[in-house]
């Protein structure tokens, strides 16, 4: 699976779009976009994911780039709830190989500030 | 509500014990996927089942082995417990084995050695 870089830590004001980037410069064209989030010691949760289209659900939206080198998520109106940590996780499609687990990398710290 | 149940939510127990994990899948889930989190490691992928059998292998120490049975719930042992194996142990239930399907967490156990 491709790497991934996000920053450590961002804050965004309650009420605001909290956009949290994403790099994966290696990604290959079967590889998906995934984002999860982990609030403090909870079972993480799936959030959204897409492949070259952007994508929208009730919780976000995923902006993939056109050379989908690099994502953003936007949590459109952030609260409190919202603060977790997000994990952009890149993986093969169903042609590809390897482990079905999920690779998770540090993540991005999204603090909600009242 | 993820819909994926763990037991027991906490174990503490002693170096050189054995402990067993139970998960239970969201139902209709046919894959299991085990991750363990630590402070250093965080969070790794250790093993997935699908519909009874082990389908991929993660950073699984030799004295861990897991199982699923018939009705598809799955558990973890561990053995030979050592100070480091102290972590929340995340199970995680996906609808099939495809790598674009969506995990879906449980709420983990607890570990502590001592």
């Amino acid at each position: 699976d491709a790497k991934t870089t996000q920053p450590p830590s961002m804050d965004c004001a309650e009420g605001r779009a909290a956009n949290l980037p994403c790099n994966h410069s290696t990604i290959s064209g079967n590889e998906y976009v995934y984002w999860y989030r982990q609030i403090h010691s909870q079972g993480p949760q799936y959030i959204i994911h897409g492949l070259k289209n952007n994508e929208t659900n009730e919780m976000a939206s995923l902006i993939i780039t056109e050379d989908r080198k690099s994502s953003t998520l936007i949590l459109p109106h952030a609260t409190l709830r919202d603060t977790a940590v997000y994990y952009c996780i890149v993986r093969v499609g169903p042609t590809g190989g390897g482990a079905d687990g999920l690779t998770f990398g540090k993540g991005t710290h999204l603090i909600i500030q009242p | 509500d993820s819909g994926v149940t763990q037991t027991p939510k906490h174990l503490i127990t002693a170096t050189g014990q054995r402990v067993t994990l139970r998960c239970s899948p969201r139902s209709g889930d046919l894959s299991v996927y085990w991750y363990q989190q630590s402070l250093d490691q965080g969070l790794q992928f250790l093993i997935q089942y699908y519909n009874g059998e082990e389908r991929a292998k993660g950073n699984i120490l030799e004295r861990f082995s897991a199982q699923q049975f018939p009705d598809l719930h799955s558990e973890l042992n561990l053995s030979s417990l050592e100070l480091g194996d102290s972590a929340l142990y995340f199970c995680a239930s996906s609808a099939r084995a495809k790598f674009q399907e969506t995990q879906y967490f449980g709420p983990g156990t607890r570990l502590l050695v001592l």
